[in-house]
């Protein structure tokens, strides 16, 4: 166990519906990051929330939106989904930046169908 | 902007063998850079990082990785594999404001009996 815990682990929904991916981050880490992990992307950075606050945003289409809340759990957004969203959604975290390295949390994997 | 090179997305050495996975990075400052490990339908696991102390490194599970600022490079390996050792691994950069973590393609490491 990492630390970091991802709900749910697997998800199975439509297109055009729009789904909630959650993260709680290790105890003391503040900065949460998304990452989503497709066969063709490899591993790309979506958003950086530090202490509440988006912090770096990568390439997260804006059907997509995160938020960190007063708790630091972050919840991450999917809508109007599409087929090519299925991949594999990881949230990671750390202390501060990402400095030393992040602790990742074992993934959600989204399947649209 | 930070950036890193695995040459080989597949890798394959017998049991007992070095193991030599390559990574190139790109970095307008001095680079923050980690090996992560993940293992078939898991989250990925930080092997060692590298912020600037002794140029050699020491990871978990026999890992080591050598920069090396003239070649760029920060080359992951291990005197003998293990069949545990089986994954994909990735090679990381900090970013220039040493917040998110830019990954390679990857690496999937197989090995054979």
């Amino acid at each position: 166990d990492s630390g970091v815990t991802q709900t749910p682990k697997h998800l199975i929904t439509a297109t055009g519906q729009r789904v909630t991916l959650r993260c709680s981050p290790r105890s003391g880490d503040l900065s949460v990051y998304w990452y989503q992990q497709s066969l063709d992307q490899g591993l790309q950075f979506l958003i950086q929330y530090y202490n509440g606050e988006e912090r770096a945003k990568g390439n997260i289409l804006e059907r997509f939106s995160a938020q960190q809340f007063p708790d630091l759990h972050s919840e991450l957004n999917l809508s109007s989904l599409e087929l090519g969203d299925s991949a594999l959604y990881f949230c990671a975290s750390s202390p501060v930046g990402g400095r030393r390295g992040y602790t990742f949390g074992s993934g959600t994997r989204l399947t649209v169908v | 902007a930070q950036s890193v090179t695995q040459l080989g997305s597949h890798v394959s050495v017998s049991e007992g063998a070095l193991v030599l996975l390559r990574c190139n990075y790109s970095s307008s400052v001095p680079p923050y850079l980690f090996w992560y490990v993940q293992y078939p339908n898991q989250g990925l696991q930080l092997l060692l990082k590298y912020t600037s102390a002794a140029t050699l490194v020491k990871g978990i599970n026999g890992f080591e990785a050598e920069f090396k600022k003239s070649e760029t490079s920060f080359h992951l390996t291990k005197p003998s594999a293990h069949m545990s050792d089986a994954a994909e691994y990735f090679c990381a950069v900090s970013d220039s404001g040493a917040q998110k973590l830019v990954f390679g393609q990857g690496t999937r490491l197989t090995i054979n009996p």
